[in-house]
């Protein structure tokens, strides 16, 4: 039963071009979602959150909008630099006392020059 | 500075060996993790500790048992490893029961080959 999944494993786009990667769950229950990125060897380092009361955070180049009627959140990454080229993972939480969180399986982005 | 840090890097052992990964964190956090990576690249939380106490254990077979010494060490001890144990393993921290969520702070992983 996996709750949290990016049904994209790949995706590559263009220097300077947006990168969009999704995620969709399934538990009502995950009401915290982040998003990490995660380079070969290293450990996933946290890119951005966002909480159920919102339905868009910002930083800097990157986005995350979430939908909770579809249960479906998505990463922007504007304008996409070679140096993004990494595996995304997606994450939710609903649980405030243990910080549990639940991972989507990744999508490898590659972003060329 | 590492913030959470593990070891051994790499760990190549046989069947029915018993091994263990130690992990440290710096960054004060008061609950520890470890995640197993799996070959299909998928991260599976299996233990958390919060001010040394288990407070998750995900169906993991007896043969791993996590100790917490103090709240910034978590060890990972397996038994009687197997061929299926092989994966990368995760430790984490994060700050919890707090208004505002806190992330998942990782160390760089442990490649475990049972052989």
């Amino acid at each position: 039963d996996q709750q949290v999944k990016q049904n994209s494993p790949s995706l590559s786009v263009q220097e300077g071009r947006i990168s969009i990667l999704n995620c969709d769950y399934t538990n009502s229950m995950f009401d915290y979602f982040l998003w990490y990125k995660k380079y070969p060897a290293e450990g996933p380092t946290f890119l951005i959150s966002i909480s159920s009361i919102k339905d868009k955070n910002e930083d800097g180049r990157f986005t995350v909008f979430l939908n909770k009627s579809a249960k479906h959140l998505s990463l922007h990454i504007v304008p996409s630099q070679p140096g993004d080229s990494a595996v995304y993972f997606c994450a939710a939480s609903g649980d405030t006392n243990a910080g549990k969180s639940t991972f989507g399986d990744g999508t490898t982005l590659t972003v060329k020059p | 500075d590492t913030a959470v840090s593990q070891t051994p890097k790499y760990l190549v052992t046989q069947m029915g060996n018993d091994k263990s990964i130690k992990c440290e964190q710096n960054l004060g956090h008061d609950t520890m993790y470890w995640y197993k990576q799996d070959s299909k690249k998928f991260l599976k939380i299996m233990f958390s500790y919060n001010n040394k106490e288990l407070i998750i254990n995900e169906t993991v077979p007896n043969r791993f048992s996590p100790k917490s010494p103090d709240k910034a060490h978590l060890n990972l001890h397996i038994n009687s490893l197997e061929l299926g144990d092989s994966a990368v393993y995760f430790c984490a921290s994060s700050q919890v029961g707090q208004p505002l969520r806190s992330p998942l702070h990782f160390g760089n992983g442990t490649r475990l080959t049972v052989t």
